[in-house]
């Protein structure tokens, strides 16, 4: 077991560009959520994944926000056109059928410039 | 809407002393309470989970509660340690399946 692991950790980018995030879940984790967290605050919901079905979305997933999980494996977040207001840390978790305890990854940090 | 709440906002104790964070949530019908440890530029680690029929849960010097009547749960850390110096949040599973987090409380245990 190797946990959950994000890459980048690390992206920079400057505006306007798209930019892909990935997540490699806990292995036989059936379940895959996306974080997005700011300076000085609690992790905000953006979408989860059972298996390769995204089976909800929070508000906070602009039409410029994608994400995928196309074998039920690994994820991906893409954000296109990217903005300022997009430079937080990204947080990827996974659990496993009830009770669902997640288990979170080390981030990838975005900052646009 | 459910929200989750955190007091205080931070905490700075010396080494030996006993503690207790507070997490309050405004959804009675909470189905598990999750509190993670956030060392500063990391990712989080899950401390413990208390599901909806449980009033308590306990690993090493750690202890949480979780009272859904009153809508609080409590971490307890005995004998802290400058090690345990970080930003422990709690969160409650919503209705969804996602995770809904206070703003978290900032440690600092000096030696």
């Amino acid at each position: 077991d190797t946990g959950v692991s994000q890459d980048p950790r690390h992206k920079i980018t400057k505006r306007g560009q798209n930019v892909t995030f990935r997540c490699d879940p806990i292995s036989e984790h059936n379940r895959l959520y996306w974080y997005r967290q700011t300076l000085g605050q609690g992790p905000e919901f953006l979408t989860y994944f059972q298996n390769e079905a995204q089976l909800e979305k929070s508000r906070l997933l602009s039409d410029r926000f994608s994400a995928e999980r196309p074998k039920g494996s690994f994820s991906t977040l893409e954000i296109q056109r990217t903005e300022q207001g997009d430079s937080a840390m990204y947080l990827c978790a996974s659990s496993l059928p009830p009770p669902y305890e997640q288990y979170f990854g080390p981030g990838t940090r975005l900052t646009v410039t | 809407k459910q929200e989750v709440t955190q007091i205080p906002a931070a905490l700075s104790v010396p080494e030996g002393e006993n503690l207790v964070l507070n997490c309050s949530f405004t959804d009675s019908a909470i189905y598990n309470l999750q509190w993670f440890r956030q060392d500063p530029g990391k990712g989080l680690t899950s401390l413990l989970l208390i599901q909806s029929s449980q009033r308590e849960q306990t690993s090493g010097r750690l202890n949480a509660s979780l009272d859904k009547s009153s809508g609080r749960s409590t971490l307890y850390i005995a004998a802290s340690q400058p090690g345990d110096s970080a930003t422990y949040l709690c969160a409650q599973r919503g209705s969804q399946g996602n995770l809904i987090f206070g703003k978290g409380t900032k440690l600092s245990v000096k030696p």
